[in-house]
């Protein structure tokens, strides 16, 4: 089955330091791979997505590149704020049958950034 | 602002009772997910609607059910309900095609049950 495992948390960074979270995957077919974020008493939102090998997602300074070789889509950034702190979540999605779409999510990793 | 609307935002009920939770997916969404946050399972994927039929079905207990109605929108409902269900339910909704798997979250459903 499909599975996505990511760096455990709590990470702790100081303002202006560089992000990288840790994130593998194990997927039947050709998954899209997806970074998402949750910040403190809100849903997820969608922070970046890949959908093909070598393929870069980048928002809000945060990127992540789609490895198929090594099956993993580490989430970066050169330069946290204190504003980036929160959970983030890695997830991959197949489509096993037509208009079927599911999500699989890594545990999550918070991260908190201090001034 | 997803777009995405769920009520109610907490609930807190009794082990053994009956609750439903509601979603209004994105306008022109096709497609309701249903998900449950909790502290030891993670993010679990619950089910799938797609323009009124069940599509998919992930680790949903069969004390669960949902439905989705020709408005659109979806309901939870859960029954003889357990300490262990208490979690957030999140609704997520997609386009209907052409896309490549993202979703769009609610801010969730919190469900106490004591």
């Amino acid at each position: 089955g499909n599975s996505v495992t990511q760096m455990e948390g709590p990470v702790t960074l100081s303002e202006e330091a560089f992000l990288t979270i840790n994130c593998t995957y194990t997927a039947t077919g050709y998954p899209s791979l997806f970074w998402y974020v949750q910040y403190p008493g809100e849903g997820l939102q969608l922070l970046l997505k890949a959908t093909k090998a070598d393929d870069k997602g980048s928002n809000k300074g945060f990127e992540a590149t789609y490895r198929k070789e090594t099956t993993s889509f580490h989430l970066e950034k050169g330069s946290v704020q204190v504003s980036d702190s929160a959970v983030y979540f890695c997830a991959l999605s197949t489509a096993p049958g037509a208009g079927s779409y599911q999500l699989t999510f890594g545990k999550g990793t918070k991260l908190s950034v201090i001034p | 602002d997803s777009g995405v609307t769920q009520t109610p935002k907490h609930l807190i009920t009794a082990t053994g009772q009956r609750v439903t939770l509601r979603c209004s997916p994105r306008s022109g969404d096709l497609s309701v997910y249903w998900y449950q946050q909790s502290l030891d399972q993670g993010l679990q994927f619950l089910i799938q609607y797609y323009n009124g039929e069940e599509r998919a079905k992930g680790n949903i207990l069969e004390r669960f059910s949902a439905q989705q109605f020709p408005d659109l929108h979806s309901e939870l409902n859960l029954s003889s309900l357990e300490l262990g269900d208490s979690a957030l339910y999140f609704c997520a909704s997609s386009p209907s095609d052409r896309y490549l798997g993202e979703q769009y979250f609610g801010p969730g459903t919190r469900l106490t049950v004591t």
